[in-house]
C-alpha cells in the first residue's frame, strides 16, 4: 500500500509563496502528481513528476527526491484565486493511484 | 462528449436499497478508478481497472463493487446502501497500463446521500 502526508492547512498572504511538502512510502513507484481541487469541485491537474528533479509550469512548480520519498509543489506570486485544496497522489508499483489527504491554502489579501 | 461523465449528479437513497453509480469516458482512456472523498480524508481509491476486463480492489472496496466490459463504461455498485457510505464519489480515467503514464481526468462528482 501507499502512506502519504501532507500537511492539513496552510495561509499565506497574496503575492507570496508557499511550499507544500510531500512525502510518500509506496511499493514501487510510476510517478507523482500535484492536483488542485476548489470547493465542490473535482481535481484538476498541476504537474507530474516521475524522475528527480524539479518541474516548472509557470507560477507552480514541483520537485521530487524518490530516494527520499519527497516532493513539493511551490506555489508563486500568490493570488486570491489559488485559495483550494493541493493533493498529491502517488502512482505505485500496481499502478493503483492513491492520493493524500489534500492541504487546504488560504490566500490572505 | 468530451471527456468523462458521471450520472447521477447527486441522489438521496434509502439504506438497504441498491444503487449504481455511472461512469462513461470517450477519450479511450485503458485505466478507470473509483474515489470517495469525505471531509478530513482526501482521495480514497474504493476499486479500479487497468484495463477492459480486469479490476482490482482500492484501500476501501467493502461494500462497493465494479464492473469493466469495455474501455468506456466503469459502473460502481453499492449492494445494499449504509448512510457510512454517503459521501463525494469521484471517477476518474487515465492512459495508463505500462504504455506511458497521463495524469488521471476527473468526472463532475455524484453526491450521495444515504439515510
Amino acid at each position: 500500500g501507499q502512506n502519504i502526508d501532507q500537511p492539513t492547512e496552510m495561509t499565506a498572504t497574496e503575492g507570496a509563496i508557499v511550499q507544500i511538502n510531500c512525502t510518500y512510502q509506496t511499493s514501487g513507484f510510476n510517478g507523482l502528481f500535484w492536483y488542485q481541487q476548489h470547493a465542490g469541485e473535482a481535481p484538476t491537474f498541476l504537474s507530474y513528476n516521475v524522475l528527480d528533479g524539479l518541474e516548472e509550469k509557470g507560477r507552480f512548480s514541483s520537485f521530487l527526491s524518490r530516494s527520499k520519498g519527497y516532493s513539493y509543489l511551490l506555489l508563486k506570486e500568490l493570488q486570491m484565486k489559488d485559495s483550494a485544496s493541493y493533493l498529491c497522489a502517488v502512482r505505485g508499483g500496481d499502478y493503483k493511484l492513491s492520493f493524500g489527504a489534500g492541504t487546504t491554502v488560504t490566500v490572505r489579501a | 462528449i468530451a471527456g468523462i461523465t458521471q450520472a447521477p449528479t447527486s441522489q438521496i437513497l434509502a439504506a438497504g436499497r441498491r444503487m449504481t453509480l455511472r461512469c462513461t469516458q470517450d477519450m479511450r482512456h485503458n485505466a478507470m478508478y473509483w474515489y470517495r472523498q469525505d471531509l478530513g480524508l482526501g482521495l480514497r481509491l474504493i476499486h479500479y481497472s487497468n484495463t477492459a476486463g480486469t479490476t482490482g480492489k482500492g484501500e476501501v472496496p467493502d461494500g462497493y463493487s465494479v464492473s469493466r466490459a469495455n474501455t468506456d463504461d466503469f459502473p460502481l455498485t453499492l449492494a445494499s446502501a449504509v448512510p457510512s457510505q454517503t459521501s463525494v464519489y469521484f471517477c476518474a480515467s487515465s492512459e495508463d497500463g505500462g504504455r506511458g503514464w497521463t495524469e488521471a481526468f476527473f468526472g463532475q462528482g455524484t453526491r450521495l446521500t444515504v439515510v
